[in-house]
């Protein structure tokens, strides 16, 4: 089955630095990517779709100076927090699509960010 | 928009049980229907995946259905174990990406 890699898996980072997250889709290529957030006890809230070469779209309420994603190729996404706050400390999970018929979302094994 | 739903919120059973976990999305115009589970701490797990034109589909004790037109799923465990102890999350696919219900966590007591 198709593999999504995230990296960091875990990240501890002082408030007001920036963290990058990548996203890999490691045997096929990923038109679209997606990035989910999850709160202790929540459900993954959709952040922002990239699709490879454009810039990505954000779901209302999400910051996109403070959340900068960039799909540089058909493997790759990051997802950079910048000016990280306590209340960004999340669980961030990404996932990928190859575009096929079946419209199958395959996810990574997500980040868990702290920020102190 | 889509909005999914999952009932109960929690459920806690004792070991060996038949059980059913529901989910119910407000816009029947889907692709697929996934059913993940979630380990505290950890990442997703898919379990099954429905496309539209399914009504159900099975992985060993685990069976899914689908009632498109009734926007609703059941996700059906067979002879539960403490293992399957976990969330389970439903998630929908349309004209947009995946939306997830707020999940059902599972306790199953040995």
């Amino acid at each position: 089955g198709a593999v999504v890699s995230q990296h960091p898996s875990w990240v501890i980072c002082k408030s007001g630095t920036s963290v990058k997250i990548e996203c890999r889709s490691l045997d096929f290529q990923a038109t679209t990517m997606f990035w989910y957030r999850q709160f202790p006890k929540q459900s993954l809230m959709l952040m922002a779709t990239s699709n490879e070469g454009s810039k990505a779209t954000y779901e209302q309420g999400v910051e996109k100076d403070k959340f900068l994603i960039n799909h540089a190729s058909l493997t790759l996404s990051t997802l950079t927090v910048t000016s990280a706050h306590p209340e960004d400390s999340s669980f961030y999970i990404c996932s990928a699509t190859t575009g096929a018929s079946s419209y199958e979302q395959y996810f990574g094994p997500g980040t868990r960010l702290t920020v102190t | 928009k889509q909005e999914v739903t999952q009932i109960p919120a929690a459920l806690s059973v004792p070991e060996g049980e038949n059980l059913v976990l529901n989910c119910s999305f407000t816009d029947s115009a889907i692709y697929n229907l996934q059913w993940f589970r979630q380990d505290p701490g950890k990442g997703l797990t898919s379990l099954l995946l429905i496309q539209s034109s399914q009504r159900e589909q099975t992985s060993g004790r685990l069976n899914a259905s689908l009632d498109k037109s009734s926007g609703r799923s059941t996700l059906y465990i067979a002879a539960s174990q403490p293992g399957d102890s976990a969330t389970y999350l439903c998630a929908v696919k349309g004209n947009t990406p995946l939306v997830f219900g707020k999940g059902t966590r599972l306790s199953v007591i040995a």
